[in-house]
């Protein structure tokens, strides 16, 4: 079975710094890997994927993230946060022809202050 | 509407009430997903529906009953829940093909509180 690990669970950030989200999985076949965003009170949205081709992904807000089959990594970044960008990630998987079955993270709330 | 709308948003029960959670999808998807989010816990798959059909069930307790008429509409009935079912519950959607990922979109979730 394939596992999330979401190092941080809480990321403080300044507004207009970098910011790096830090993602592990762990899985004995090839996968898929997402980033998901909660803002309060609301459902999560998608943020970017990973399926195949260039290990560098880009996504909406952006973030990028980078995937890394070595590290067995794929973490979240962005070169500059804005106040907006507060709420939580979650890093989520699933193995390459299991359909829709997602095994999240526990989540990271990145808040950035002024 | 358009998305996926659940409704209420928030919900308080006691332990010997019932009381049924609602999912829409506007997005024309065959899938559709309850997750339960607990504070500090990885978001739990709890149902999934293919076409209607169940085709997931994480061991889920029979105090949640799942139930999908069509593919526009999923429900979650909750009988003599525990304290411990309070929680975020989050309906999704998706397309289904069996040998491809399809992005699953995510409503806006029903905050559940059991006294």
């Amino acid at each position: 079975a394939q596992s999330v690990t979401q190092l941080d669970s809480q990321v403080p950030v300044f507004e207009e710094a970098p910011v790096e989200l830090r993602c592990n999985y762990s899985s004995s076949v090839s996968v898929y890997l997402f980033w998901y965003v909660q803002y309060p009170n609301q459902g999560l949205q998608l943020l970017l994927k990973y399926l195949s081709g260039s290990t560098l992904v880009k996504g909406i807000n952006g973030f990028e993230a980078e995937f890394n089959k070595s590290q067995t990594s794929f973490h979240l970044r962005k070169p500059s946060v804005h106040i907006s960008d507060t709420a939580e990630y979650f890093c989520a998987v699933t193995i390459t022809g299991g359909g829709n079955k997602l095994t999240f993270g526990t989540g990271t709330q990145l808040k950035v202050e002024l | 509407e358009t998305g996926v709308t659940q409704t209420p948003r928030h919900l308080v029960m006691g332990m010997t009430n019932k009381k049924s959670l609602k999912c829409e999808q506007h997005l024309g998807h065959n899938a559709m997903y309850w997750y339960k989010q607990s504070a500090k816990k990885p978001l739990e798959l709890m149902f999934v529906y293919n076409f209607k059909e169940q085709t997931e069930n994480n061991s889920v307790p029979s105090r949640f009953s799942p139930e999908c008429p069509n593919s526009s509409h999923l429900f979650l009935h909750l009988h003599t829940l525990q304290p411990e079912d309070s929680a975020l519950y989050l309906c999704a959607s998706s397309l289904y093909r069996d040998i491809s990922y399809n992005e699953q979109f995510f409503g806006p979730g029903t905050r559940l509180t059991v006294l």
